[in-house]
């Protein structure tokens, strides 16, 4: 079991610029996470998606954010455009029906 | 709604002392409750998870935690501190059912010498 799989591990971008953050997650778990980790406003969950469909994106901050999960294997997480208040540490995290979650090591992003 | 409220944000112990880490939650039905551990540079590892068998629940490296439903806490706590126990520590609630985990704020355990 190679745990849920993030890339890039860091990421260092101009604002303006597009970002994308992807995400393996563990075989057969059906639900995925993304979530944000700042000092300032600590783990926040930003989507969640249960069969390949996103259930609650309540915690999307804005329209420049976007997440989507075109099949079991993958998702990406987006940003466009990019700006310094988006630098963060992105998390994306898997389970099963009544698993805990396990995350990935996440995705460090610099917006500068 | 659910909630998690993590009392303390740093925690000082020496080598060998009791390692308490106070968690207390609310939510509208019977909850999951989880606690995390955070090193540098690492996503978040499972401690142990409470999902309404027994009270008392017993995790990796030592730790344990104990569910008391009446004061509505979930609090952490190892019998004697090794200098790799420095982390962070995150306590979560699921609702029983649901998808959504919340994490509290994080308590930032350090281990003295």
């Amino acid at each position: 079991d190679a745990g849920v799989i993030q890339s890039p591990r860091h990421e260092v971008t101009e604002m303006g610029q597009e970002v994308t953050l992807r995400c393996k997650p563990i075989s057969g778990h059906n639900s995925l996470f993304w979530y944000r980790q700042t000092m300032m406003r600590g783990l926040e969950l930003l989507i969640y998606f249960n069969n390949n469909v996103p259930i609650d994106d309540s915690g999307m901050p804005e329209d420049r954010f976007s997440a989507k999960m075109p099949n079991a294997s993958f998702s990406t997480l987006k940003i466009q455009p990019s700006e310094p208040r988006d630098s963060a540490v992105y998390f994306c995290a898997s389970s099963d029906s009544n698993s805990p979650l396990h995350f990935g090591n996440g995705t460090r992003l610099t917006v500068t | 709604a659910q909630s998690v409220t993590q009392l303390g944000s740093h925690v000082s112990v020496s080598e060998g002392a009791l390692v308490l880490l106070r968690c207390n939650y609310s939510s509208s039905v019977p909850p999951y409750l989880f606690w995390y551990v955070q090193y540098p540079n690492q996503g978040l590892q499972l401690l142990l998870k409470y999902t309404s068998a027994a009270t008392l629940v017993k995790g990796i490296n030592g730790f344990e935690a104990e569910f008391k439903k009446s004061e509505t806490s979930f609090h952490l706590t190892k019998p004697s501190a090794h200098m790799s126990d420095a982390a962070e520590y995150f306590c979560a609630v699921r609702d029983t059912g649901g998808f959504k985990t919340i994490f509290g704020a994080g308590t930032r355990l350090f281990v003295k010498a």
